[in-house]
């Protein structure tokens, strides 16, 4: 079993439409959660960073962690076309600057 | 712009080859860098940690002697790919991260090799 696992889509959604990404995990000894995005051929950029359980948002985005579930959800509104991209959950156990454990990555298009 | 320069960007090179790729700190120290390989429609996956002025740390399964990592000063650390073989081919990418925030890491823009 992966330690992080996450479905590698590919989702397509139309444009304005609610985006719902996620990630499950083995290890409870995660602490520090992590949504990147990656567009093709290009290294990751840093969307979201989370600590605890619960929800946080920035803008369109809102990343949510269920600890008890080991479950970490990437919720984006309003799709635009521009965030078509692979989005990576990445997850460390001393901190967001430690070695990164990530997801497989899902692909999504956004269709205008 | 950026903050973690790598270089080359593309390099395609011929099976027996050694290949150089270099990651940077722009204005600021990283004492720490990481190394990751991602083939196509897979994940990053970390293969090694590079800390300044000692060696680096390699994650299980990577070749030591293969993937020659050299952190000398506080913004650079390289790897070089030896002997490469066609299943090396990979997309390369370092990230370091900043010494201001501790939740802060920044990710090269990555190397693609070919081997041929």
């Amino acid at each position: 079993q992966k330690e992080v696992e996450q479905d590698p889509g590919p989702l397509s959604v139309p444009e304005g439409a609610i985006v719902s990404l996620n990630c499950t995990y083995s290890n409870s000894a995660f602490q520090y959660f992590m949504w990147y995005r990656q567009y093709s051929r290009k290294g990751p950029e840093l969307l979201m960073y989370t600590y605890s359980s619960g929800n946080k948002e920035d803008g369109r985005f809102t990343a949510q962690v269920d600890k008890s579930s080991k479950y970490i959800s990437l919720f984006i509104r309003d799709s635009q076309p521009s965030d078509s991209a692979t989005y990576l959950c990445a997850m460390s156990y001393g901190g967001a600057t430690n070695k990164l454990i990530f997801g497989t990555g899902t692909l999504l298009a956004v269709q205008p | 712009g950026a903050v973690v320069s790598q270089h080359p960007s593309r390099v395609i090179c011929k099976s027996g080859t050694s290949v150089k790729i270099e990651c940077r700190s722009l204005d600021f120290q990283a004492t720490t860098m990481f190394w990751y390989r991602q083939f196509p429609k897979q994940s990053l996956m970390l293969m090694a940690t590079s800390n300044e002025g000692s060696k680096a740390t390699y994650e299980q399964g990577v070749e030591k002697d293969k993937f020659l990592i050299n952190h000398a000063s506080l913004t650079l650390s390289t790897l070089t790919v030896t002997s490469a073989h066609p299943e090396d081919s990979s997309f390369y990418i370092c990230s370091a991260p900043a010494s201001t925030s501790r939740n802060t890491i920044y990710f090269g823009e990555g190397s693609w090799l070919t081997v041929v």
